[in-house]
């Protein structure tokens, strides 16, 4: 009965492969988000989807592309990866625009990406 | 400029004692929500309290409270009767606008809890 559950768990991996993370949550929530903690914890957003829709993009290099199939799903794909991409990837939903702002985020538990 | 301050990197408190994280903000929307998070050593992120900023009361969660003081711009995080399983980093974050800006949460950097017997 997870809510926002995300895979794989934990990816190593060398420079300049592709790989994907997939995220899916389960709450009904129609906004979802990936979110970057780097490795002094710092959490910064890189993209977030509305229905479907991107409506935000932080200045991430486009070797990042997300993709949302449905509004329960929203994956990241990582081309070319390189070591600073090393990080912990959170997936998070909440309920959107609609709703106003005292929604939560619900995060998954998080990726954590290893580039040698 | 920091959005979101949280100027205690780490802080210690004794078993059952209270603590207080501080955390400050900076927005000139006057709508906009702030949010407190904890991740433990596990690493996922757990949703603690929240307050609007139009919220007349400091908001309360079991034994976590909100020191809301809006002309100071503080939103400081109040854990009572501290345990052992408190020992955490914990996130402040901020929403702002009435429809979130898209509703993205931006984050503090942190502040490491340690519950000491």
């Amino acid at each position: 009965d997870t809510a926002v559950s995300q895979t794989p768990k934990y990816l190593v991996t060398q420079m300049g492969n592709d790989k994907s993370i997939k995220c899916e949550q389960n709450l009904g929530h129609d906004t979802m988000y990936w979110y970057k903690q780097d490795s002094k914890k710092f959490l910064k957003i890189m993209f977030s989807y509305n229905n479907k829709e991107l409506i935000i993009n932080e200045t991430v290099p486009n070797r990042f592309s997300p993709k949302s199939p449905d509004k329960a799903h929203l994956n990241l794909h990582i081309n070319s990866l390189e070591l600073g991409d090393s990080a912990v990837y959170f997936c998070a939903s909440s309920q959107g625009l609609v709703a106003g702002g005292n929604s939560p985020l619900h995060f998954g538990n998080g990726t954590r990406l290893t580039v040698t | 400029a920091q959005k979101i301050t949280q100027t205690q990197p780490g802080m210690f408190v004794q078993e059952k004692e209270a603590v207080t994280l501080d955390c400050t903000y900076d927005t000139s929307d006057p709508s906009y929500g702030l949010f407190w998070y904890k991740q433990p050593s596990s690493g996922e992120m757990i949703f603690l309290i929240y307050q609007g900023s139009y919220d007349q009361q400091n908001a309360t969660e079991g034994r976590y409270s909100l020191n809301f003081q809006k002309a100071r711009k503080s939103a400081n995080l109040v854990i009572s009767a501290s345990q052992l399983g408190d020992s955490a980093m914990y996130f402040c974050a901020m929403r702002e606008g009435r429809f979130g800006g898209g509703n993205k949460l931006t984050f503090g950097t942190g502040t490491q809890l340690k519950v000491e017997l």
